[in-house]
């Protein structure tokens, strides 16, 4: 298993400023997952992000809107950019620990509200 | 590409009976595939997930899921629902072992179930 721990847990910020938000593993990983969860929404996968190398987009998400740092194998950080209402979700950090057939871990997510 | 899907965006049960969420999946070939659930403001706990093996998988809090590749479903279930299983429910899939194939998950699009006294 894997202890997630994410920062802040909830923030509203002012539109046109950028928000960064930590997630901290007790364990190493070679791969964490950042995830959007819009209001009553299902969780939309924004980027890949592996120590090492450049984190890897979905479609419709851009680094320049959402850049992603993985400085080592235990830390991440994205940074929603430039924020508008839109961007109000709940971002979720997620480890997969093992190979494919183990199951991903979560940390408790990060509320933004952008006023 | 990997794909789940939840045809039920809302789910009513009466405390004592049984329950069912759905989920039916599409995948290259075989798939791993898992439940979550959501209680308010509170990240996603892992439930139980289908690998390889036995097709009725059982998990926490007395859930189990039936792994029908005929259907290509994943259903969820419960023999007796709770108050306390009123939460959001999420179906998700992930690729099987092929080479070259990210770790990520993909999720439905979750059902709330409501469980009544």
């Amino acid at each position: 298993s894997a202890v997630i721990s994410q920062k802040p847990s909830r923030d509203i910020c002012q539109r046109g400023t950028s928000l960064t938000i930590q997630c901290q593993v007790d364990s190493q990983v070679t791969m964490m997952f950042w995830y959007r969860q819009q209001p009553g929404q299902s969780l939309t996968l924004i980027a890949t992000a592996n120590q090492g190398s450049e984190a890897t987009y979905e479609s419709g998400f851009v680094i320049d809107k959402f850049p992603i740092s993985r400085p080592n194998l235990t830390f991440s950080t994205l940074t929603v950019s430039n924020m508008s209402p839109e961007d109000s979700s709940i971002y979720l950090c997620s480890v997969a620990p093992g190979r494919q057939n183990t199951e991903a871990f979560f940390g408790q997510g990060t509320r933004l509200t952008v006023v | 590409a990997q794909s789940v899907a939840q045809p039920e965006d809302q789910v009513n049960v009466a405390e004592g009976n049984p329950l069912t969420v759905k989920c039916t999946y599409s995948v290259s070939g075989n798939p791993y595939l898992f439940w979550y659930v959501q209680y308010p403001n509170r990240g996603l706990q892992f439930l139980l997930k289908y690998i390889t093996g036995d097709n009725l998988v059982k998990g926490s809090y007395g859930f189990e899921a039936e792994f029908n590749k005929s259907q290509t479903s994943f259903h969820l279930k419960k023999p007796s629902a709770l108050v306390s299983d009123s939460a959001l429910y999420f179906c998700a899939v992930r690729d099987g072992p092929q080479k070259g194939n990210n770790n990520d998950m993909r999720f439905g699009a979750g059902t709330r179930l409501t469980v009544k006294p």
